[in-house]
């Protein structure tokens, strides 16, 4: 099937460092959605993109998605303790019935 | 966005029995989907729940092992039937509360475990 790769697959830093971690396919999307995952819950959606070139921000989080509509990355600014978690990436491919394909996640650990 | 209510959150199970996952939302929605994440794992869909008819399975998923009702919109059922070890996953109801595309909403997910 459809696959997404999302890199990196884990990172450990600094408290107050910047983060960036991004997702690439061979196919094109035509949304693309970042969502973060505590241990014990769902993912719950941090931004959504709809249009190639689109960079949203959501507070110390920005998102864009890449202009060959094959790829989306997600920086997240002064990182904070509570960033800690798992973040997915997830696209939706043109024509589908609705349903998104996610990457394998990003694992953050913020060292205070 | 819409508030999404699972039962049960966890549950223990025995191999070769069933266990029927309930998925309750607070609007009407346009689809629900169900997903499965197994440990330490990406999301995978299983299917898609239509309201009135029969569920859109994914490639490598089959109604016999996953039968899913959906009565009406708002409401859906996943049901795990002749669960083994392999099946332990958190199973995530998700949702799209307008048109065919943007936004997924989950759940908090079914943690079930299989001995």
């Amino acid at each position: 099937g459809q696959q997404l790769n999302q890199s990196p697959q884990s990172m450990f830093i600094q408290e107050g460092e910047d983060v960036s971690m991004n997702c690439t396919s061979s196919s094109i999307f035509n949304t693309w959605l970042w969502y973060k995952q505590d241990p014990g819950e769902g993912p719950v959606l941090l931004i959504a993109l709809y249009k190639a070139g689109e960079l949203t921000s959501n507070g110390r989080l920005t998102a864009q998605f890449g202009i060959t509509r094959k790829d989306s990355f997600l920086n997240i600014s002064a990182s904070i303790p509570s960033d800690v978690g798992i973040y997915f990436c997830a696209g939706q491919l043109p024509g589908s019935q609705g349903n998104l394909i996610f990457g394998k996640g990003t694992k953050l650990s913020v060292k205070p | 966005s819409a508030v999404i209510s699972q039962k049960p959150s966890r549950d223990i199970c025995q191999r070769g029995t069933s266990l029927t996952i309930q998925c309750q939302v607070d609007s009407q929605v346009t689809m629900m989907f169900w997903y499965r994440q197994q440990p330490g794992q990406s999301l995978t869909l299983i299917a898609t729940a239509n309201q009135g008819s029969e569920a859109t399975y994914e490639s490598g998923f089959v109604i016999d092992k996953f039968p899913i009702s959906r009565p009406n919109l708002t409401f859906s059922t996943l049901t795990v039937s002749n669960m083994s070890p392999e099946d332990s996953s958190i199973y995530l109801c998700s949702v799209r509360v307008t048109g065919l595309t943007g936004e997924l909403f989950f759940g908090e997910g079914s943690r079930l475990t299989v001995l």
